[in-house]
């Protein structure tokens, strides 16, 4: 079944203590994003990955990082959670932007809840 | 960061009515507007990818058509049922720099009433 899927789901943690969230896309997909969900803020892009190894900022990268090792594999790293990064995240995935007027509809993973204390 | 709007932020109506809401984007550097649907504990799942202006497509019951020239898109919902019940996000992605990213509205959460 084609999917994207992250780990874990549910997170409790405590303030500086280094985590990460895994996302796997079985897709063959080059490019991969990390967005994080706030209430009233809606979906906001942290960083992105149009391939192996190629790795940018999005809108709200401050406190996070990525790596893009493999092309099924993009985890986020949080180095020192702090609580404002209390969010539910998502990872998604599609095939990259193809020019000529074709753009591809991403696909989520089922999002994780992460609670920073 | 791009300003995507979208209106209004929520809506409520009687099953069997149709609906409609907005998403209001940059007019310039256009390269693709995106639809997703949101309900409650899953994940966004896409509706429409467009590219072209006067596009319109079609899935069923709802259906999106797209202005670039005036910077919007409406999504329309007939005849609705209480499985519509879901938020509904755009997103819109410009050309050249930045053309990377996707830049999401925060959403019309709607709840249809049985």
């Amino acid at each position: 079944e084609a999917q994207v899927t992250q780990n874990p789901r549910y997170l409790i943690t405590v303030t500086g203590k280094k985590l990460t969230v895994t996302c796997s896309q079985n897709m063959n997909h080059e490019y991969m994003s990390w967005y994080r969900q706030d209430p009233g803020l809606g979906l906001r892009q942290i960083y992105y990955s149009m391939n192996v190894e190629v790795t940018d900022k999005g809108d709200v990268p401050e406190g996070y990082k990525v790596s893009r090792k493999e092309k099924r594999n993009f985890p986020l790293i949080l180095e020192s959670p702090s609580p404002n990064q209390t969010s539910l995240y998502f990872c998604a995935s599609s095939f990259r932007v193809a020019g000529d007027y074709i753009d591809n509809e991403q696909f989520f993973g089922p999002g994780t809840r992460l609670t920073v204390l | 960061i791009l300003n995507v709007e979208q209106s209004p932020q929520s809506l409520h109506v009687q099953e069997g009515d149709s609906t409609n809401f907005t998403c209001s984007f940059p007019s310039s550097n256009f390269y693709a507007l995106h639809w997703y649907r949101w309900e409650t504990a899953k994940s966004p799942e896409a509706l429409f990818v467009m590219t072209l202006n006067g596009d319109e497509k079609k899935k069923g019951r709802i259906s999106a058509t797209l202005n670039t020239k005036e910077g919007y898109s409406y999504l329309y919902i007939k005849g609705s049922q209480p499985e519509d019940s879901a938020t509904y996000l755009c997103a819109f992605r410009a050309s050249g720099a930045g053309s990377y990213q996707l830049t999401f509205g925060k959403g019309t959460k709607l709840s249809v009433i049985p």
